[in-house]
């Protein structure tokens, strides 16, 4: 069964470094998205892509912050640099989502554990 | 702006009871409502999708509900067990991203 795909599953750093994560979407999925959790809470929205495009940053604190998806495929989030209250699962999905349509049922990756330190 | 709230935010029930998890929305310009499962530590498992033209979805041992007109959802659990214990979560679908809920923690005591 086709799944969403997180790297690293867990990373501890120290403040001030700089830290990435990498997402590899269910094929053919137009849509990806990019969310924080803080421990008790739900996700919230950083990110979301539509193919290559970015589609909502709004939440995505942009100073320290990024995010790319050069070829519409796999993603990266990165951190530089991190800090104490980046502490949270950073998760990771896709859908078929289409431009201007209903998107479609979501599927989560695992998630990747950031513990700043 | 949507807001989605759960409720309960917690839930203690002994094995074998059947439960319903609540889900409001502010916003019944949505799309669809998905209900997500969550184990400590790990990402989020879709249980059911409603689609803005359904109004139910069945999975096993789980039903869930949609009625946009009230911005309501609901999560039916029947016989549970206590491999169901996790955090439930419900995403409104709007146009174009998902707003969760911060989730029901549910523990069932064997």
């Amino acid at each position: 069964e086709a799944e969403v795909a997180q790297s690293p599953r867990y990373k501890i750093t120290e403040k001030s470094q700089a830290v990435a994560f990498w997402c590899d979407p269910i094929s053919g999925h137009a849509t990806l998205y990019w969310y924080r959790q803080i421990l008790g809470q739900g996700p919230e929205l950083l990110v979301q892509f539509q193919d290559e495009s970015v589609v909502d940053d709004s939440q995505l604190p942009k100073d320290r912050f990024s995010a790319e998806r050069l070829k519409g495929v796999d993603s990266t989030l990165k951190i530089q640099p991190a800090e104490l209250g980046d502490s949270a699962m950073y998760l990771c999905a896709s859908s078929l989502g289409l431009r201007g349509r209903p998107t479609f049922e979501a599927f989560f990756g695992q998630g990747t554990r950031l513990t700043v330190v | 702006k949507q807001e989605v709230t759960q409720i309960p935010a917690a839930l203690s029930v002994p094995e074998g009871e059947n439960l319903v998890l609540n889900c409001s929305f502010t916003d019944s310009a949505i799309y669809n409502l998905q209900w997500f499962r969550q184990d400590p530590g790990k990402g989020l498992t879709s249980l059911l999708l409603i689609q803005s033209s359904q109004r139910e979805q069945t999975s096993g041992r789980l039903n869930a509900s949609l009625d946009k007109s009230s911005g309501r959802s609901t999560l039916y659990i029947a016989a549970s067990q206590p491999g169901d214990s996790a955090t439930y979560l419900c995403a409104g679908l709007g146009t174009y991203k998902y707003i969760f809920g911060t989730g029901t923690r549910l523990k069932v005591l064997a």
